[in-house]
């Protein structure tokens, strides 16, 4: 596997659901992202990680939960959603310590709550 | 608080044409900007980074520019061809911050 992975691709749920979206970066980097995107709305930060510790979370929901284990991997749990959280959610990561580093994305979960 | 805008939102032009979409953002304390290709339903491809000291990267039958003082950078596509057809993402990344702004898009059609 290179670059950056997520899975599943697709995920549909209830309301009262808990699941896991899970993503894997293959590129050695330090710094992992949540990123959002709904219909008709711009791509949105989530959360961001830098060598396993929350640097940034964007006033997101206590009903979505990141979970950060090690620089290569990151989890972000769902429980109780909401449909208006239908949305793709990509994770991204990037050589965190240099602020000109590039952020490299994955192809994106497909949520769907019903 | 930076905010990115791309104009226009849709383009539609016949292949071959050359073009160009427009991004522009409020804060010009900025670390880079990048530019990204986006397929229905998928995720983002990044074309090209431009460093905050840099006015301009090229790939291919890409050109983007950047004009910090100004808040804009240019994506230009030279003879476009219908697999060029995607949404097209600008984002800065701000002095102090490691997450991305995104615009809203340019949603691009190349017609054979």
């Amino acid at each position: 596997e290179t670059g950056v992975t997520q899975t599943p691709r697709h995920l549909v749920m209830g309301m009262t659901n808990k699941k896991s979206l899970k993503c894997e970066q293959h590129l050695g980097h330090n710094a992992m992202y949540w990123y959002k995107q709904s219909a008709k709305k711009p791509l949105e930060l989530m959360f961001v990680y830098n060598f396993k510790e929350q640097t940034e979370n964007n006033s997101v929901p206590s009903r979505f939960s990141p979970e950060c284990p090690n620089s290569s991997h990151l989890f972000l749990h769902l429980h109780t959603l909401q449909p208006e959280d239908s949305a793709l959610y990509l994770c991204a990561s990037s050589q965190g310590a240099s602020g000109e580093s590039e952020q490299f994305f994955g192809p994106g979960t497909r949520l769907t709550v019903l | 608080k930076q905010e990115v805008t791309q104009i226009p939102a849709a383009l539609s032009v016949p292949e071959g044409e050359n073009l160009v979409l427009n991004c522009s953002f409020t804060d010009s304390a900025i670390y880079n900007l990048q530019w990204f290709r986006q397929d229905p339903g998928k995720g983002l491809t990044s074309l090209l980074l431009i460093q905050s000291s840099q006015r301009e990267q090229t790939s291919g039958r890409l050109n983007a520019s950047l004009d910090k003082s100004s808040g804009r950078s240019t994506l230009y596509i030279a003879a476009s061809q219908p697999g060029d057809s995607a949404t097209y993402l600008c984002a800065v990344r701000g002095a102090g911050r490691r997450a991305l702004t995104f615009g809203s898009g340019t949603r691009l059609q190349v017609q054979p």
